[in-house]
């Protein structure tokens, strides 16, 4: 069985600050991870996936996040936000091995401010 | 464009009606899945097939069924025994077969309300 953590229900942040949205997760086989963003009243949009070889990936619009094996986590950040990130963030993670029944965290608010 | 059409986008029922949530995809994905969402409970699965005329619970399936007579489609029907209906509802399709990852693309959603 695996499973999602994301400890932060919400983050407010002020625009052009920094952020980091934390994930962690645990299973006993090797997995894949993603973060997925979803605006209001939208469906899940992939922003980025771990899947194999560098730790560190990128998306499109400035955020990365790293996969950390020894600490099971895959935490999300950009190095400075904008109004439009503003949206719930999903941190999902699924088995290398059969199966691959993506498993959700309960998601983080992000909300920038002026 | 390949994607996920879900409709309606709002629904608005009386209690004690059941109601059908359309969805389609044309990505040519074998695996297709119905989500609920509620406010700060994240995503729950509700339904999910691998293969035409195959279908598997999830962890929340009591009070909805679903169909896939067909690789495109995969329609939910919230029934009335489905004691807390009003909710976002997601629909989403993925590979399955060699190449699988577990990532899923999402449809637009179908909010329900009912009254």
């Amino acid at each position: 069985a695996q499973s999602v953590t994301q400890l932060d229900s919400q983050v407010p942040v002020f625009e052009e600050a920094p952020v980091e949205l934390r994930c962690n997760y645990s299973s006993s086989v090797s997995v894949y991870l993603f973060w997925y963003v979803q605006y209001p009243n939208q469906g899940l949009q992939l922003l980025l996936k771990y899947l194999s070889g560098s730790t560190l990936v990128e998306s499109i619009n400035g955020f990365e996040a790293e996969f950390n094996k020894s600490q099971t986590s895959f935490h999300l950040r950009k190095p400075s936000v904008h109004i439009s990130d503003t949206a719930e963030y999903f941190c999902a993670v699924s088995s290398t091995g059969g199966g691959n029944k993506l498993t959700f965290g309960t998601g983080t608010q992000l909300k920038v401010e002026l | 464009d390949g994607g996920i059409t879900q409709s309606p986008k709002y629904l608005f029922r009386k209690e004690g009606q059941n109601v059908t949530l359309s969805c389609e995809q044309n990505l040519n994905h074998d695996a297709m899945y119905w989500y609920r969402q509620d406010p700060g409970q994240g995503l729950r699965l509700i339904y999910y097939s691998q293969i035409v005329n195959d279908f598997q619970k999830g962890d929340i399936a009591e009070g909805y069924s679903v169909s896939r007579e067909k690789k495109e489609s995969f329609p939910l029907t919230v029934t009335s025994a489905q004691k807390n209906p009003t909710a976002f509802y997601l629909c989403a399709s993925s590979i399955f077969g060699q190449g699988r990852t577990g990532e899923l693309f999402f449809g637009e959603g179908s909010r329900l309300t009912v009254l």
